[in-house]
């Protein structure tokens, strides 16, 4: 168990619609990053918020937008859903310092989001 | 470009011994990750390289090469409960960002 936790655990959408998804991080943890997981491949990384700010992004186009919260826990949210956005969503939290330290990113257990 | 190789999927018996190999390619580097993945859960956290050479904890280890851009998770005494996917990732220039390979799906045979 890592103490990340996410809501919902799964998820049924219809294409064009909107979804939020939720992440609580890890006691100490100031810095949340949000993947998305294909069925057979790797996380694909999706943006990164510290201190509530975007701290990087990936190839992921603008209707994916996330917050981050004074107490950490952040949103991935995502509009006009499209089929292919059907996968698995992870968060991780790690520790950040202001001078950008690099630490181990650790897993909450997913949000399966099937998009219809 | 920025790309993660390794093998798809290995095969092993119980109380051997594996070796999956990870290949990258980024821009810049800042240290090499190495989690497990069990069907329909998250990845845990394994081992974390950012100098060369061999990290050992318990039965495994990882080895890192930088100059080849080239790792290796080292895993002993094989249990069935190793059966799982095995993910290499790459910290590169940014810090914020890590890329993933595909992952190496591990069958532990009795």
């Amino acid at each position: 168990e890592t103490g990340v936790t996410q809501s919902p655990t799964h998820l049924i959408k219809t294409r064009g619609q909107q979804v939020t998804l939720r992440c609580s991080s890890q006691s100490g943890h100031n810095t949340v990053s949000w993947y998305q997981q294909a069925l057979g491949q790797g996380p694909q990384f999706i943006f990164q918020y510290y201190r509530e700010e975007e701290n990087g992004r990936g190839n992921f186009p603008p209707r994916f937008s996330g917050l981050q919260f004074p107490n950490y826990s952040s949103e991935l949210n995502v509009n006009a859903l499209e089929l292919d956005d059907s996968a698995l969503y992870l968060c991780a939290s790690s520790v950040a310092t202001s001078g950008g330290k690099r630490d181990t990113q650790y897993f909450g257990p997913g949000t399966r989001l099937t998009v219809l | 470009g920025q790309n993660i190789d390794q093998p798809t999927e290995m095969t092993a018996t119980e109380g051997a011994i594996v070796q999956i190999n990870c290949t990258y390619q980024t821009s810049g580097f800042n240290g090499l990750f190495w989690y497990q993945q069990h069907a329909g859960e998250a990845p845990t956290f394994l081992s974390y390289n950012v100098l060369d050479g061999l990290e050992e904890k318990g039965r495994f280890s990882s080895f890192l090469s930088r100059s080849k851009g080239y790792s290796y998770l080292l895993l002993k005494e094989l249990q069935m409960k190793d059966s799982a996917s095995y993910l290499c990732a790459v910290r590169g220039l940014s810090a914020s960002k890590i890329i993933f390979g595909s992952g190496t799906r591990l069958s532990i045979r009795p």
